[in-house]
């Protein structure tokens, strides 16, 4: 497709289990973020992939967070041992480099019961 | 730090009526600023970006905004205001280094009849 594709896009599992979320980014986009959104809030950066380089994990919130890519395309999101507070839409956005525009996918709606 | 707020969480226009939508940014050097929309369940969508140069841009859907630097302010702005345009808005910015958006907390746009 054109887009960012987000997978699935809905997610509702137990608190303590385990959660992946996949990004499949614009072709030929080399750079990758993913961002939180709170309900009612603003967006909150996790972690950012740009080519080759070690990734910005700045802002990920604990250890039970985790992301990975493969190459210039795919990213997983890995959520560890979830807790309820990590009920929010995980959105994922690509661009062609570090300091061009971001284009997003339609996110993913992660509930944690 | 480097900041973007959104003084306006909620605001309600008439169908027709102007818009303006308002956007400040605390950063050391000029940062690139962008405007995106979302509509309930979905992503962003890009409306327009600021990277340099001239100060007024104009973006999709008949929206334009203003960097004025003096005022570390960058408003959106639309001339007549369509019932479609209801949604969420949100101002972000990243510095020169480009990497990681910072998001304003958003606000949300309602249209009356």
């Amino acid at each position: 497709g054109a887009g960012v594709s987000q997978s699935p896009s809905n997610k509702v599992t137990e608190k303590g289990k385990d959660v992946e979320l996949r990004c499949d980014p614009i072709s030929g986009h080399t750079a990758l973020y993913w961002y939180r959104q709170r309900l009612g809030q603003g967006l909150e950066f996790l972690i950012y992939f740009q080519g080759n380089s070690a990734p910005d994990k700045s802002g990920l919130p604990s250890d039970r967070f985790s992301a990975e890519r493969t190459g210039e395309s795919v990213s997983t999101l890995t959520i560890q041992r979830t807790q309820q507070e990590d009920s929010a839409v995980y959105l994922c956005a690509s661009s062609l480099g570090s300091n061009q525009p971001q284009h997003f996918g339609d996110g993913t709606r992660l509930s944690i019961l | 730090a480097q900041s973007v707020t959104q003084p306006d969480i909620h605001i309600t226009v008439s169908e027709g009526a102007s818009l303006e939508l308002r956007c400040n940014y605390s950063y050391g050097a000029t940062p690139y600023l962008f405007w995106y929309v979302q509509s309930p369940g979905q992503g962003l969508q890009l409306l327009l970006k600021y990277f340099s140069g001239d100060t007024l841009v104009q973006g999709i859907k008949g929206f334009e905004a203003e960097f004025k630097r003096s005022q570390s302010s960058f408003n959106l702005r639309k001339p007549s205001v369509h019932w479609s345009d209801a949604a969420e808005y949100f101002c972000a910015g990243f510095g020169n280094q480009g990497g990681k958006l910072i998001f304003g907390q958003g606000t949300e746009l309602s249209v009356k009849p």
